[in-house]
Protein backbone atom coordinates (compact mmCIF):
# COMPACT_ATOMS: atom_id res chain seq x y z
CA UNK A 1 0.00 0.00 0.00
CA UNK A 2 1.05 3.84 -1.06
CA UNK A 3 2.22 5.58 2.43
CA UNK A 4 2.24 9.17 2.67
CA UNK A 5 4.36 10.83 5.12
CA UNK A 6 4.11 14.36 6.35
CA UNK A 7 6.96 15.08 8.75
CA UNK A 8 5.59 18.57 10.20
CA UNK A 9 2.92 18.32 12.55
CA UNK A 10 3.17 21.74 13.00
CA UNK A 11 4.16 25.13 11.28
CA UNK A 12 3.95 28.63 12.01
CA UNK A 13 3.85 31.39 9.53
CA UNK A 14 2.92 35.18 9.92
CA UNK A 15 0.96 37.13 7.82
CA UNK A 16 1.80 37.96 4.37
CA UNK A 17 4.90 35.53 4.45
CA UNK A 18 5.19 31.94 2.58
CA UNK A 19 5.19 28.78 4.05
CA UNK A 20 5.80 25.53 2.60
CA UNK A 21 4.27 22.29 3.73
CA UNK A 22 6.83 19.12 2.97
CA UNK A 23 5.20 16.06 2.00
CA UNK A 24 6.79 12.58 0.45
CA UNK A 25 4.93 9.38 -0.53
CA UNK A 26 6.20 5.63 -1.45
CA UNK A 27 4.63 3.76 -4.38
CA UNK A 28 5.75 1.69 -7.46
CA UNK A 29 3.10 3.22 -9.94
CA UNK A 30 3.90 5.45 -12.55
CA UNK A 31 0.22 7.04 -12.69
CA UNK A 32 -1.42 8.62 -9.60
CA UNK A 33 -3.00 11.95 -7.88
CA UNK A 34 -2.18 13.57 -5.39
CA UNK A 35 -3.91 16.06 -3.43
CA UNK A 36 -3.48 19.02 -0.68
CA UNK A 37 -6.65 18.84 1.66
CA UNK A 38 -7.18 21.99 4.14
CA UNK A 39 -9.19 20.66 7.30
CA UNK A 40 -10.30 24.34 9.17
CA UNK A 41 -12.10 23.72 12.62
CA UNK A 42 -15.65 23.41 10.87
CA UNK A 43 -14.35 20.05 9.97
CA UNK A 44 -15.01 20.54 6.48
CA UNK A 45 -12.34 19.18 4.06
CA UNK A 46 -11.10 21.48 1.69
CA UNK A 47 -9.61 20.56 -2.21
CA UNK A 48 -6.82 23.03 -2.00
CA UNK A 49 -5.04 21.58 -5.00
CA UNK A 50 -4.39 18.34 -7.06
CA UNK A 51 -1.88 17.19 -9.65
CA UNK A 52 -1.69 14.43 -11.82
CA UNK A 53 1.67 12.30 -11.53
CA UNK A 54 2.01 12.26 -15.45
CA UNK A 55 1.70 16.03 -15.71
CA UNK A 56 5.22 18.04 -15.60
CA UNK A 57 3.97 21.20 -15.09
CA UNK A 58 3.20 22.23 -11.05
CA UNK A 59 -0.09 22.81 -10.42
CA UNK A 60 -0.94 26.19 -9.05
CA UNK A 61 -4.43 27.79 -7.64
CA UNK A 62 -3.87 31.47 -6.32
CA UNK A 63 -1.51 31.76 -4.00
CA UNK A 64 -1.47 28.03 -3.30
CA UNK A 65 1.28 25.84 -5.61
CA UNK A 66 3.17 23.03 -5.36
CA UNK A 67 6.58 21.49 -5.96
CA UNK A 68 5.91 18.09 -7.24
CA UNK A 69 9.15 16.13 -7.84
CA UNK A 70 7.96 12.46 -9.00
CA UNK A 71 11.62 11.48 -8.77
CA UNK A 72 12.02 12.20 -5.11
CA UNK A 73 8.25 11.26 -4.67
CA UNK A 74 7.87 14.84 -2.78
CA UNK A 75 4.84 16.93 -3.01
CA UNK A 76 5.35 19.96 -1.08
CA UNK A 77 3.04 23.03 -1.11
CA UNK A 78 3.40 26.50 -0.88
CA UNK A 79 0.90 29.01 0.20
CA UNK A 80 2.31 32.73 -0.35
CA UNK A 81 0.87 35.78 1.33
CA UNK A 82 -0.80 33.88 4.10
CA UNK A 83 -3.65 34.72 5.56
CA UNK A 84 -5.15 34.48 9.04
CA UNK A 85 -7.68 32.09 7.02
CA UNK A 86 -5.63 29.75 6.30
CA UNK A 87 -5.31 28.21 9.48
CA UNK A 88 -6.07 24.84 9.99
CA UNK A 89 -4.79 21.37 9.18
CA UNK A 90 -3.64 20.71 5.92
CA UNK A 91 -3.56 16.97 4.93
CA UNK A 92 -1.24 15.96 1.71
CA UNK A 93 -3.45 12.55 0.27
CA UNK A 94 -2.25 10.25 -2.91
CA UNK A 95 -5.04 8.23 -5.01
CA UNK A 96 -4.04 5.54 -7.69
CA UNK A 97 -4.74 5.87 -10.97
CA UNK A 98 -5.85 2.31 -11.33
CA UNK A 99 -6.00 0.04 -8.61
CA UNK A 100 -8.85 1.54 -6.45
CA UNK A 101 -10.16 4.41 -5.13
CA UNK A 102 -8.78 4.91 -1.35
CA UNK A 103 -6.92 8.24 -1.10
CA UNK A 104 -4.08 7.27 1.11
CA UNK A 105 -3.73 10.54 3.51
CA UNK A 106 -0.71 12.09 5.27
CA UNK A 107 -1.46 12.46 9.06
CA UNK A 108 -1.47 16.13 8.69
CA UNK A 109 0.44 19.51 9.42
CA UNK A 110 -1.18 22.08 11.84
CA UNK A 111 -0.56 25.39 10.28
CA UNK A 112 -0.81 28.63 12.51
CA UNK A 113 -0.74 31.94 10.86
CA UNK A 114 0.20 34.64 13.36
CA UNK A 115 -0.80 38.23 13.04
CA UNK B 1 -17.51 21.76 -7.68
CA UNK B 2 -20.54 19.49 -5.61
CA UNK B 3 -22.20 20.92 -2.61
CA UNK B 4 -22.08 17.53 -0.14
CA UNK B 5 -24.83 18.26 2.49
CA UNK B 6 -24.39 16.09 5.65
CA UNK B 7 -26.77 14.92 8.05
CA UNK B 8 -26.51 15.09 10.95
CA UNK B 9 -23.74 17.38 11.77
CA UNK B 10 -23.55 15.74 15.01
CA UNK B 11 -24.80 13.23 17.34
CA UNK B 12 -24.24 11.72 21.22
CA UNK B 13 -25.44 8.58 20.99
CA UNK B 14 -25.59 5.36 23.60
CA UNK B 15 -23.35 2.77 23.64
CA UNK B 16 -25.52 -0.54 21.69
CA UNK B 17 -27.33 2.36 19.59
CA UNK B 18 -27.39 2.32 15.78
CA UNK B 19 -26.89 6.38 13.98
CA UNK B 20 -27.71 6.84 10.44
CA UNK B 21 -25.81 9.57 8.22
CA UNK B 22 -26.99 11.09 5.61
CA UNK B 23 -25.20 12.30 2.53
CA UNK B 24 -26.97 14.48 -0.32
CA UNK B 25 -25.07 15.66 -3.50
CA UNK B 26 -26.62 18.17 -5.64
CA UNK B 27 -25.38 16.53 -8.89
CA UNK B 28 -25.65 13.38 -10.01
CA UNK B 29 -22.25 11.71 -9.09
CA UNK B 30 -20.68 7.84 -9.95
CA UNK B 31 -18.66 7.72 -7.18
CA UNK B 32 -19.31 8.36 -3.28
CA UNK B 33 -17.58 7.34 -0.20
CA UNK B 34 -17.40 7.03 3.20
CA UNK B 35 -14.24 8.13 5.14
CA UNK B 36 -13.73 7.81 9.17
CA UNK B 37 -11.30 10.42 11.41
CA UNK B 38 -10.71 9.76 14.48
CA UNK B 39 -9.51 11.82 17.56
CA UNK B 40 -6.51 13.76 16.05
CA UNK B 41 -5.71 11.23 13.35
CA UNK B 42 -5.85 11.61 9.64
CA UNK B 43 -9.01 10.22 7.04
CA UNK B 44 -9.12 6.16 6.57
CA UNK B 45 -11.59 4.82 3.75
CA UNK B 46 -14.65 2.76 5.25
CA UNK B 47 -16.27 1.61 1.65
CA UNK B 48 -17.24 2.82 -1.90
CA UNK B 49 -20.72 3.19 -2.20
CA UNK B 50 -21.95 1.85 -5.34
CA UNK B 51 -25.25 2.68 -7.06
CA UNK B 52 -26.86 -0.77 -7.61
CA UNK B 53 -25.10 -2.80 -5.67
CA UNK B 54 -23.40 -3.73 -2.31
CA UNK B 55 -21.05 -1.40 -1.03
CA UNK B 56 -16.84 -2.03 -1.42
CA UNK B 57 -15.28 -1.99 2.27
CA UNK B 58 -11.74 -1.70 2.66
CA UNK B 59 -10.01 -4.03 5.08
CA UNK B 60 -10.95 -3.75 8.96
CA UNK B 61 -14.49 -2.28 7.84
CA UNK B 62 -17.50 -4.90 7.77
CA UNK B 63 -21.28 -4.49 6.02
CA UNK B 64 -22.75 -5.82 9.59
CA UNK B 65 -20.85 -2.85 11.24
CA UNK B 66 -21.32 -0.13 8.49
CA UNK B 67 -23.97 -1.02 6.48
CA UNK B 68 -24.00 1.39 3.73
CA UNK B 69 -27.40 2.03 1.28
CA UNK B 70 -27.44 3.89 -2.26
CA UNK B 71 -30.57 4.42 -3.77
CA UNK B 72 -29.92 6.77 -6.53
CA UNK B 73 -26.53 8.67 -8.35
CA UNK B 74 -27.45 11.83 -5.37
CA UNK B 75 -27.59 10.32 -1.86
CA UNK B 76 -26.19 7.72 0.46
CA UNK B 77 -26.82 6.76 3.84
CA UNK B 78 -23.82 5.17 6.63
CA UNK B 79 -25.19 3.18 9.70
CA UNK B 80 -22.69 2.59 12.57
CA UNK B 81 -24.36 0.00 13.88
CA UNK B 82 -24.13 -1.44 17.98
CA UNK B 83 -21.81 1.64 19.05
CA UNK B 84 -19.17 1.38 21.54
CA UNK B 85 -16.80 4.49 22.32
CA UNK B 86 -14.39 3.29 20.08
CA UNK B 87 -16.88 4.70 16.97
CA UNK B 88 -16.18 8.03 18.53
CA UNK B 89 -14.95 9.14 15.38
CA UNK B 90 -15.89 12.30 12.44
CA UNK B 91 -17.53 10.14 9.54
CA UNK B 92 -16.89 12.19 6.28
CA UNK B 93 -19.01 11.89 3.00
CA UNK B 94 -16.67 12.12 -0.36
CA UNK B 95 -17.69 12.12 -3.95
CA UNK B 96 -15.80 12.35 -7.44
CA UNK B 97 -16.81 14.75 -9.85
CA UNK B 98 -16.21 13.79 -13.86
CA UNK B 99 -13.18 16.30 -13.62
CA UNK B 100 -12.25 13.56 -10.96
CA UNK B 101 -12.13 15.99 -8.43
CA UNK B 102 -12.66 14.52 -4.72
CA UNK B 103 -14.97 16.85 -2.66
CA UNK B 104 -16.22 16.44 0.81
CA UNK B 105 -19.06 16.90 2.97
CA UNK B 106 -18.92 18.75 5.92
CA UNK B 107 -18.58 15.79 8.19
CA UNK B 108 -20.86 13.92 11.30
CA UNK B 109 -19.29 14.08 14.52
CA UNK B 110 -19.88 11.34 16.65
CA UNK B 111 -19.57 10.55 20.53
CA UNK B 112 -20.58 7.56 21.85
CA UNK B 113 -20.99 6.97 25.79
Amino acid sequence: AQTVTQSQPEMSVQEAETVTLSCTYDTSESDYYLFWYKQPPSRQMILVIRQEAYKQQNATENRFSVNFQKAAKSFSLKISDSQLGDAAMYFCAYRSFFSGYALNFGKGTSLLVTP
Amino acid sequence: SAVISQKPSRDICQRGTSLTIQCQVDSQVTMMFWYRQQPGQSLTLIATANQGSEATYESGFVIDKFPISRPNLTFSTLTVSNMSPEDSSIYLCSVETQAEKLFFGSGTQLSVL
